[in-house]
Formats: C-alpha cells, structure tokens, sequence
C-alpha cells in the first residue's frame, strides 16, 4: 500500500499569508496526485487533480506542483474561508490519503 | 446537476448490520463508478473501494473486506454500502464520491455523508 504523509500537521497561518502544505509518497505516484479541502460537517471538496490541474471552479490562489514522491499544494494569499483540513490522495496503485494538514487562524 | 443524495443517520447496536443508500441524479448511472470512503470521528478519509455501476463488480481495498458490501440497484440509481457485524470501530461517517469525469479521474463529486453510530 503507497503511503502518503503530510507535513506540516497542523499550520497556523493569518489571512493574505501564503500557504505551503507538503505530502510524500512512499513511492513514486507519478502525478496521480490530488488535493481536497474539508470543512467541519462537509464532504472534501477537489482542488487540484493530476498534481498541478485545478478542478472546476477552483480559485487561482490555489496551486499544485511535484512528480513522483514529492507534491505540494500552495495557497498564494490565504483568505478567510481557506481554513480547514486538507488532504492529499493518490491513485496511481488503488487509491490513499494522507492524514491531512489542519490550517488554523494564526 | 450532477447529484449524490445519501440516506439518513443511522443508530444501530453492536453486532447488528446496517445498510447506507446513495442515490444518484444529473447524470447516466452506469456511466461511472461509485467509491466509499470512510471518516471516523475527528479523523482522516480512507477509501473503501468502488463499484463497477456497469458489471455490478466491487472492488474493496485493504481492511475492508468480509464486513463490507457494495451492491447497486440501476434501476434507481442508487448505490449501496451495507456493513455487518458492527463494531465500534465502524462509527464514522460514510460518504459515497464520484470521479469528475472529462478527463478527471478524481473525487470531484460527493454525497453528504452518513453518519453510522454504533451503540448498545
């Protein structure tokens, strides 16, 4: 099973300050790699898929980038209603998520 | 609209089973696959598996297998995750998720979750 951990675990950040949330993969997932955003009582929502494609709707704010083991997602200028858990999750052999990375009101 | 509506709360005793609906709309049912991801209280998502809408084949991933089926009724469009022999460790909400499709091969469609209790 590829594993995926996720660093920071919690970050604590203000509004307009930049976000960077990191995951590693046990082993390379090529660029199968996505992100989502949770908020308490929601379902995820998709951000980022195949690494560095925004999904529908998706602010410009939000970026993905890495290949292989190592993926980043970056929120350029955090605006209030960023704060939530974010997870990664792959689906280059079935499918994982990472633990998720809390981003809290600094 | 492409919609995944999910049955209610559930309370149910150790030992008994219990039977979580997702009812597809907005879209051609067998046209994508249905996936079950759970989130225990205050914890992480971790994928169950997926159904084939179109074969009916299930595909569970590790850890979920024996207590879990996935099954499906076309003629409703509608999804089924039915657990048996409830633990406590099988309180968690569940949620049903389909790929965006378009070349998207991720999560970009979800139900509201079901929140499974478990207690005597």
């Amino acid at each position: 099973e590829i594993v995926l951990t996720q660093s920071p675990a919690t970050l604590s950040l203000s509004p307009g300050e930049r976000a960077t949330l990191s995951c590693r993969a046990s082993q390379s997932v090529r660029s199968y790699l996505a992100w989502y955003q949770q908020k308490p009582g929601q379902a995820p929502r998709l951000l980022i898929f195949d690494a560095s494609s925004r999904a529908t709707g998706i602010p410009a704010r939000f970026s993905g980038s890495g290949s292989g083991t190592d993926f980043t997602l970056t929120i350029s200028s955090l605006e209030p209603e960023d704060f939530a858990v974010y997870y990664c999750q792959q689906r280059s052999i079935s499918r994982t998520f990472g633990q998720g990375t809390k981003l809290e009101i600094k | 609209q492409v919609q995944l509506v999910q049955s209610g709360s559930e309370l149910k005793k150790p030992g008994a089973s219990v039977k979580v609906s997702c009812k597809a709309s907005g879209y051609t049912f067998t046209t994508y696959a249905i996936n079950w991801v759970r989130q225990a209280p205050g914890q992480g998502l971790e994928w169950m598996g997926w159904i084939n809408t179109n074969t009916g084949n299930p595909s569970y991933a590790q850890g979920f297998t024996g207590r879990f089926v996935f099954s499906l009724d076309t003629a409703v469009s509608t999804a089924y995750l039915q657990i048996s022999s409830l633990q406590a460790e099988d309180n968690a909400v569940y949620f049903c998720a389909r790929v965006e499709g378009s070349g998207n091969n991720e999560f970009g469609y979800w139900g509201q979750g079901t929140l499974v209790t478990v207690s005597s």
